[in-house]
């Protein structure tokens, strides 16, 4: 069964710092799009990062970066000089389906609390 | 361009009750997807739509269902709410949905409280 997995609940990072989020993921298809989510307290979902699964380079957007080892269905997210802005719920996220119909699966999250 | 909307923004309803949610997609995309977000079930998908038509649909009881117009807007419906069915519930949009690395656009949700 299709399945994401971030195992960090939690995670504090001081600012300016760099951050690695971790998300592996497990599915059986071949063509597939990977996200990323950002979720502040106001509960919307913010669209960071997409990497598709016949990419070869790993995507960047801005301070976004995404880490993509596709042998070891990983997925993780950098985000370079860390703001306080930053902190909120970040999800990963795999997309997956074909014409018959898709459907997103999401990890359970990791919060990142960004220090002063 | 405007983004995905969401009406109502807020929701309090009875148990037994039934409820409406309405999303508007962003302007030239056709897919709608709705999804559950709660914090000991987290989010889970409930069903997408294009062109007017279910696609798929998660695994929800049949007291959720929805429908998509002919201009991509959509609604679900909850009948006979129970108080499991405190969240708030998210819509997204995709341009076009035919692959399935369309990104998804968020509305800002609409949180339904049971009581």
């Amino acid at each position: 069964a299709q399945k994401i997995t971030q195992t960090q609940p939690g995670m504090f990072v001081q600012e300016k710092e760099a951050v690695t989020l971790d998300c592996t993921y497990d599915t059986s298809d071949q063509s597939y799009g990977l996200f990323w989510y950002k979720q502040p307290s106001s509960g919307e979902m913010i669209f960071l990062i997409y990497q598709g699964s016949y990419d070869e380079q790993n995507a960047t957007e801005g301070r976004y970066s995404l880490n993509f080892q596709k042998a070891r269905k990983s997925a993780n997210l950098v985000i370079s000089a860390s703001q306080l802005g930053d902190s909120a719920m970040y999800f990963c996220a795999m997309r997956e389906g074909n014409t018959g119909g898709f459907k997103t699966i999401f990890g359970a999250g990791t919060r990142l609390f960004v220090k002063a | 361009k405007a983004g995905v909307t969401q009406t109502p923004r807020y929701l309090i309803k009875t148990r037994g009750q039934q409820v409406t949610l309405s999303c508007s997609p962003i302007s030239g995309h056709r897919s709608v997807s709705w999804y559950q977000q709660t914090p000991g079930q987290g989010l889970q998908f409930l069903f997408e739509y294009f062109s007017e038509t279910q696609r798929n649909k998660g695994n929800f009881p049949g007291r959720f269902s929805g429908r998509q117009f002919s201009n991509s807007r959509s609604e679900m419906n909850v009948s006979t709410l129970e108080l499991g069915d405190s969240a708030l519930y998210l819509c997204a949009s995709s341009l076009e949905g035919r692959q399935g690395t369309d990104t998804q656009y968020f509305g800002p949700g609409t949180r339904l409280t049971v009581l």
